[in-house]
């Protein structure tokens, strides 16, 4: 069975500051992971996903995230954020036999000018 | 191209009614998943179809249901309901479903308030 964790609820930083969320996981298989993002009452967007190959992934926006498999980690970061990535943020796994989704509870990014 | 489009946006029901929500993916995909995602939570995975059979089903009763239908698009209906289901209820869409690491592409949602 896969799991993730994600350690921070809420992610408060300054405009122009770098960022980094979270994510931790378990799983008993091989793994895949993502980082999807929602804007207010949206739905999910696909930020960047690791499934082999070079453990530094780079996605949309700015954002790219390391895969750690010795600490099980899959961290997001981004070096400067902007006012329009405040948003909820998801780690999610997948892995055989299918590519359905186990996500975290989220954590919550919000960009102070 | 259109994305993945779900309807209605917002739906009011009472307890112990019945709800159907439904779902028509990307055009091309096959594959139709559906998630649930309480206030605060990340969306949990209820069933996933794939060419109108169920290829998967999550920790949820049996007063959720759905189906998938021959132009791909889906449905999902849930009876008898609870306070507890009102959520945000995500359909997802992708190519196969079948291959791990594909990626699933999310429709706006269906926001379901239970009186």
């Amino acid at each position: 069975a896969q799991s993730v964790t994600q350690l921070d609820s809420q992610v408060p930083v300054f405009e122009e500051a770098p960022v980094e969320l979270r994510c931790n996981y378990s799983s008993s298989v091989s793994v895949y992971l993502f980082w999807y993002v929602q804007y207010p009452n949206q739905g999910l967007q696909l930020l960047l996903k690791y499934l082999s190959g070079s453990t530094l992934v780079k996605g949309i926006n700015g954002f790219e995230a390391e895969f750690n498999k010795s600490q099980t980690s899959f961290h997001l970061r981004k070096p400067s954020v902007h006012i329009s990535d405040t948003a909820e943020y998801f780690c999610a796994v997948s892995g055989p036999p299918s590519n359905n989704l186990f996500f975290g509870t989220g954590t919550r990014l919000t960009v102070i000018p | 191209d259109a994305g993945v489009t779900q309807s209605p946006t917002h739906l009011i029901k009472t307890r112990g009614q019945q709800v159907t929500l439904r779902c028509s993916p990307i055009s091309g995909h096959k594959s139709v998943s559906w998630y649930q995602q309480v206030l605060g939570q990340g969306p949990q995975f209820i069933f996933q179809y794939y060419e109108k059979e169920e290829r998967g089903r999550g920790n949820f009763p049996d007063r959720f249901s759905a189906r998938q239908f021959p132009n791909y698009s889906s449905e999902l209906n849930v009876n008898a309901l609870l306070l507890g289901d009102s959520a945000l209820y995500l359909c997802a869409s992708s190519l196969m479903g079948r291959e791990v690491g594909e990626t699933q592409y999310f429709g706006p949602g269906t926001r379901l308030l239970v009186l």
